[in-house]
């Protein structure tokens, strides 16, 4: 069974600072895995997919890593800003068994400190 | 292109009552997914539904909860006789193929009192 575990589960910083969120999982069979953003109340936003054949995806300040031998991927945002305050999520999807569902973790709060 | 909507966004019930949670996916996507989110917990899988067709259950309670994507229509969710430890967030993703990325709706708070 796949289980996927977030550290910190929170985190506050400076605006400006440059920072690291984690994200580990316990079955390398992934297909994919993923990074959202959810805001308060609000839905999931999705920030980067990175396909099981990829290392790595960038996307403005956001770069996400992936390393499946490790069981270990990472969300690195540059130049926080206010507006990256939210909580984060990873989520892996397994490969084969014909089902797409996706195991979350718990997430990291993140506040960024004008 | 709209996004994936669902409806309503709020939901109260009493104990013992019927919750009807609706999500219509994204134009062109045939593949339909739900996940809850309980107080302080994860989002969990519990079904994914193609259309007329239940292609995994598995995350799903044995009992009082239901799901169908008719041909046409949006897919629902249905819990029967709630009871509190119901009351979470319930979010609907689609895809336009199984192995594309899931879109999120903003989700229907359910509580139940």
């Amino acid at each position: 069974k796949q289980e996927v575990t977030q550290i910190p589960a929170a985190l506050s910083v400076p605006e400006g600072e440059n920072l690291v969120l984690n994200c580990s999982f316990t079955d390398s069979a992934i297909y994919n895995l993923q990074w959202f953003r959810q805001d308060p109340g609000k839905g999931l936003t999705s920030l980067l997919l990175i396909q099981s054949s990829q290392r790595e995806q960038t996307s403005g300040r956001l770069n996400a890593s992936l390393d499946k031998s490790s069981g270990r991927s990472t969300l690195y945002i540059a130049a926080s800003q206010p507006g990256d305050s939210a909580t984060y999520l990873c989520a892996a999807e397994l490969a084969g068994a014909g089902s797409y569902q996706l195991t979350f973790g718990k997430g990291t709060k993140l506040s960024v400190i004008p | 292109n709209a996004g994936v909507m669902q409806n309503p966004r709020h939901l109260v019930r009493r104990r013992g009552q019927e919750a009807r949670l609706r999500c219509s996916p994204m134009k062109g996507h045939s593949h339909v997914y739900w996940y809850r989110q309980l107080p302080e917990e994860g989002l969990k899988f519990m079904v994914y539904l193609q259309k007329e067709n239940i292609i995994d259950e598995s995350g799903m309670p044995k009992e009082r909860f239901s799901a169908e994507f008719p041909k046409e229509g949006p897919s629902i969710l249905r819990i029967q006789q709630v009871v509190r430890g119901d009351s979470a967030a319930y979010f609907c993703a689609s895809s336009r193929t199984g192995t594309d990325t899931q879109y999120f709706g903003p989700g229907t708070r359910l509580t139940v009192l």
